[in-house]
């Protein structure tokens, strides 16, 4: 069965230095994997989707995340962090019509 | 392009009331419909989940239930609210067909208390 593991629960970093946020994946198949942000009180919008077409996937607001086959890893990066990034971010993957979440990792940017 | 209204963005009910909550999809035809929710604290649920008009399913068992009466409308009912239905509710949509490789794109929620 497909699932994701977010291994931080909670990350800090000081704006301007770099945001890694990490997630293991499990599938039996090539899988579809997203990750989502949430500010509060809002719904998901989306970063990013990994589609097999290449492993180093750019999204919006200068997020990237790099598949890594022997690592089961899709993990998220950012170069600077900005006070806006602050947020809490979702790694996904899908299973016919669903998606699949993990439990999130909440990103604190200290000024 | 396409956009997820949700409506009403906050309410606050007694327990045992009605509940309706409402999405509607604009620019897109048959997508995929979803509803979420997320408690306090913890990630997101799902509920109820479309692929087409006539096609509800339901994930967990519960006092709520989802209708389609629309192509691209999809409403989260209830007819006795519980304590335990307070929370963050999320309408979703994704592209038809979509068994993979198919993002859903999210309403901006409706926060619901139960009091």
């Amino acid at each position: 069965a497909q699932s994701v593991t977010q291994l931080d629960s909670h990350v800090s970093v000081s704006e301007g230095t770099p945001v890694l946020l990490r997630c293991n994946y499990s599938s039996s198949y090539s899988p579809s994997l997203f990750w989502y942000v949430q500010h509060p009180n809002k719904g998901l919008q989306l970063l990013l989707k990994y589609t097999s077409a290449a492993t180093l996937v750019k999204g919006i607001n200068g997020f990237e995340a790099e598949f890594k086959k022997s690592e089961t890893s899709f993990h998220l990066t950012k170069p600077s962090a900005h006070m806006s990034d602050a947020a809490e971010y979702f790694c996904v993957t899908d299973s016919s019509y669903k998606l699949i979440f993990g439990s999130g990792t909440r990103l604190l940017v200290r000024p | 392009s396409q956009t997820i209204h949700q409506w009403p963005a906050t309410l606050v009910q007694p327990v045992g009331s009605p509940l309706s909550l409402e999405c509607t999809v604009e620019g897109t035809s048959n997508p995929n419909l979803y509803w979420y929710r997320q408690a306090a604290g913890r990630g997101l649920q799902l509920l109820f989940y479309s692929i087409g008009i006539d096609q509800i399913s339901s994930e967990v068992p519960q006092n709520l239930s989802a209708s389609r009466p629309q192509d691209r409308q999809f409403i989260l009912s209830s007819k006795k609210l519980l304590l335990s239905d307070s929370g963050f509710y999320l309408c979703a949509w994704a592209e038809t067909g979509g068994y993979s490789n198919q993002p859903q794109h999210f309403g901006d929620g409706t926060r619901l208390s139960i009091l």
